[in-house]
Parts: C-alpha cells; sequence; structure tokens
C-alpha cells in the first residue's frame, strides 16, 4: 500500500525551529518529485516546497531562506527544517507526491498525501 | 506567480442536481509541450488530507467516481459534479502545476440544499 505519514508538529515559540518527517511506504521517495503544503486553520491550501528525484529544491517565498526540505534514502523518509517560526507559519503540513505518467513522462498533480501534522508557533 | 481563481466562493445545490465550479488562472497553464494543461482539482473533506479528483484539466484519477469531470484548456477551467450525492460535501481547489510556486484557488465550498 502506497502511504505517507507525517510526524514531527507540536507547539513552538516564535524564532524556534521544528523538524517535519514524513515516512513513505510502498514506494520510493528519492524517485519521485515530494511536496510540503500547509494549510493555516481554516484557511486554504498553500504551496510551501518541492524536492525534485534529481535533488533539486523549491520553495514559496514565504518560507524561503527559513525552511528547508531534503530526504533520508535510506530511511525512505522526507523532511522539512523550520528555522525561525513566526505566527503565520501556524498550520497543518502536509506531505505529497507528485503523480507520475511512465507511459507519457508527465507529472500531473499530487496523488499521495499524508494526513497531516499540525504546527502552532505561539509564545 | 500564477493567480488561481475560484467562483463560486460556496455553492448549494440539490441531491441529484448538477454542481459546476470554476477556475481561472492568470496565464495560461498549457505545458511546455503544449498539449497539456497542467491543472489539477482536489476535493477536501472535514478533517481529512484533499484527494485528487483529476488532472491535466479532464483526466479523473483512477477510482474517482464518473459523475466528477473537468473541462476548460489555457487559463479557464471547470469541475463538473454530474449528480451530486451526499459523500461530495466538501471544499473543491483547483491548483496549477505547471510553473514553481504551485499554486490553488482559494476554495470553493459545496454544500447540499
Amino acid at each position: 500500500e502506497v502511504r505517507l505519514v507525517a510526524t514531527g508538529g507540536g507547539l513552538i515559540q516564535p524564532g524556534g525551529s521544528l523538524r517535519l518527517s514524513c515516512a513513505a511506504s510502498g514506494f520510493t521517495v528519492s524517485n519521485n518529485y515530494m511536496n510540503w503544503v500547509r494549510q493555516a486553520p481554516g484557511k486554504g491550501l498553500e504551496w510551501v516546497s518541492l524536492i525534485y528525484s534529481t535533488g533539486s529544491t523549491y520553495y514559496a517565498d514565504s518560507v524561503k531562506g527559513r525552511f528547508t526540505i531534503s530526504r533520508d534514502n535510506a530511511k525512505n523518509t522526507l523532511y522539512l527544517e523550520m528555522n525561525n517560526l513566526r505566527a503565520e507559519d501556524t498550520a497543518m503540513y502536509y506531505c505529497a507526491r507528485m503523480g507520475y505518467d511512465s507511459s507519457s513522462t508527465y507529472y500531473y498533480g499530487m496523488d499521495v498525501w499524508g494526513q497531516g501534522t499540525t504546527v502552532t508557533v505561539s509564545s | 506567480d500564477i493567480v488561481m481563481t475560484q467562483s463560486p466562493d460556496s455553492l448549494v445545490v440539490s441531491l441529484g442536481e448538477r454542481a459546476t465550479i470554476n477556475c481561472k488562472s492568470s496565464q495560461s497553464v498549457l505545458g511546455g509541450s503544449r498539449n497539456k494543461d497542467h491543472l489539477a482539482w482536489y476535493q477536501q473533506k472535514a478533517g481529512q488530507p484533499p484527494k485528487l479528483l483529476i488532472y491535466w484539466a479532464s483526466t479523473r484519477e483512477s477510482g474517482v467516481p464518473d459523475r466528477f469531470s473537468g473541462s476548460g484548456s489555457g487559463t479557464d477551467f471547470t469541475l463538473t459534479i454530474g449528480s451530486l450525492q451526499a459523500e461530495d460535501v466538501a471544499l473543491y481547489y483547483c491548483q496549477q502545476y505547471d510553473r514553481i510556486p504551485y499554486t490553488f484557488g482559494q476554495g470553493t465550498k459545496l454544500e447540499i440544499k
């Protein structure tokens, strides 16, 4: 079964750091494009970061310079290192895989999502 | 950044009736190969992560009921639910994955009349 399990969220003070983990099963993280998407309470979805299978990384402007996406191939796990956290980073954080159609070699939206982990930044 | 704008923000539809949600992008999301629109639709039920319904604007994800359909190209897209069922109550989001940063619409809340 293809599955993503996100962990690591919690209550953190402004300026603090947190590392989120997303353990994958049923597929190989390093062979896929992997995303972090967040959702503030009562708000819509916001794309946060992406790591290509090549290792190239991309970030939303709102987190650039503060967040780092990475993966551990041996553990088949995706990470999001979050530093200098702000109140506006409070959200549910989801990890999600980009779907891939091998016949056309196109990526197509996020086809597998974790259940999310909650990050609350507050003093 | 590509701005995605959905309409309406909320929708109330009777069981068995058709529901239509629109999504407009601030620029074309037709992929570099010029033959696929990089536009996806997601359904999010309360307390759950989003679920992919439609990709490439009109391709239904495996396992998604055929009452869900997507149409449109370039900058204007539509998600249609052909005959509304009680379990379709949810938030619906469009998303472009043509250019980074990937961006979502603000969401449309679908309720039963």
